[in-house]
């Protein structure tokens, strides 16, 4: 069964300074990948997805992402932080076989501070 | 140009007394999703349609209930809400194919319930 580790519960970043959030997958097959964000009270949004193309994904947003195999990681990263950023980040796994279902990580909650 | 819409946004109940959450998409997708947020958590997934066809998840209490009329509508029914029951509910949309199965799942802006 494929599972999500998102490693920080938060993650806090002045504005103009590089944003990782990070995130571990386990997976039985080649795993689809996305990330997700969550402004307050809002649905959300997708980010990026990863889907056995290129390993370095580019997003919305100035967002990116690399799906890193070996290390079963997909870490998301952004050069400069904006004050919209601060939002819910959660990293999804779905299995690329049968039925797409998506597992979620606990999600990042990113503060970005002036 | 929202393409999953739920209405309302914000839903207050009493404890017991039914409740009805709708969801409408211009997607044309053939799957849509009902999951539950509780506050500081992951979306959990109630169950989905796939068509005409509905598929609980097996730990989704029976207190919950949907209905897909027709492609674009689906509405989720809470028939004796709890205290519990307070979450933010999103539904979600995706094409699904067996050509191509890595397919995204768009959200709707979910409907906040609060019991009371």
């Amino acid at each position: 069964a494929q599972s999500v580790t998102q490693l920080d519960s938060h993650v806090s970043v002045s504005e103009g300074t590089p944003v990782l959030l990070r995130c571990n997958y386990s997976s039985s097959y080649s795993p689809s990948l996305f990330w997700y964000v969550q402004h307050p009270n809002k649905g959300l949004q997708l980010l990026l997805k990863y889907t056995s193309a290129a390993t370095l994904v580019k997003g919305i947003n100035g967002f990116e992402a690399e799906f890193k195999k070996s290390e079963t990681s997909f870490h998301l990263t952004k050069p400069s932080a904006h004050m919209s950023d601060a939002a819910e980040y959660f990293c999804v796994v779905s299995e690329s076989t049968g039925f797409q279902k998506l597992v979620f990580g606990t999600g990042t909650r990113l503060l970005v501070s002036p | 140009d929202a393409m999953v819409i739920q209405n309302p946004r914000y839903q207050v109940t009493q404890f017991g007394k039914p409740v009805t959450l709708s969801c409408s998409q211009t997607l044309n997708h053939n799957v849509m999703y009902w999951y539950q947020q509780k506050s500081s958590q992951a979306p959990k997934l109630l169950f989905h349609y796939y068509d005409k066809d509905f598929n609980n998840e097996a730990d989704t209490p029976d207190n919950f209930q949907s209905r897909r009329p027709n492609t674009s509508f689906c509405f989720l029914d809470i028939r004796s809400p709890g205290l519990g029951d307070a979450a933010m509910y999103l539904c979600a949309t995706s094409h699904q194919n067996q050509v191509l199965a890595k397919n995204i799942q768009y959200f709707g802006a979910g409907t906040r319930l609060s019991v009371l």
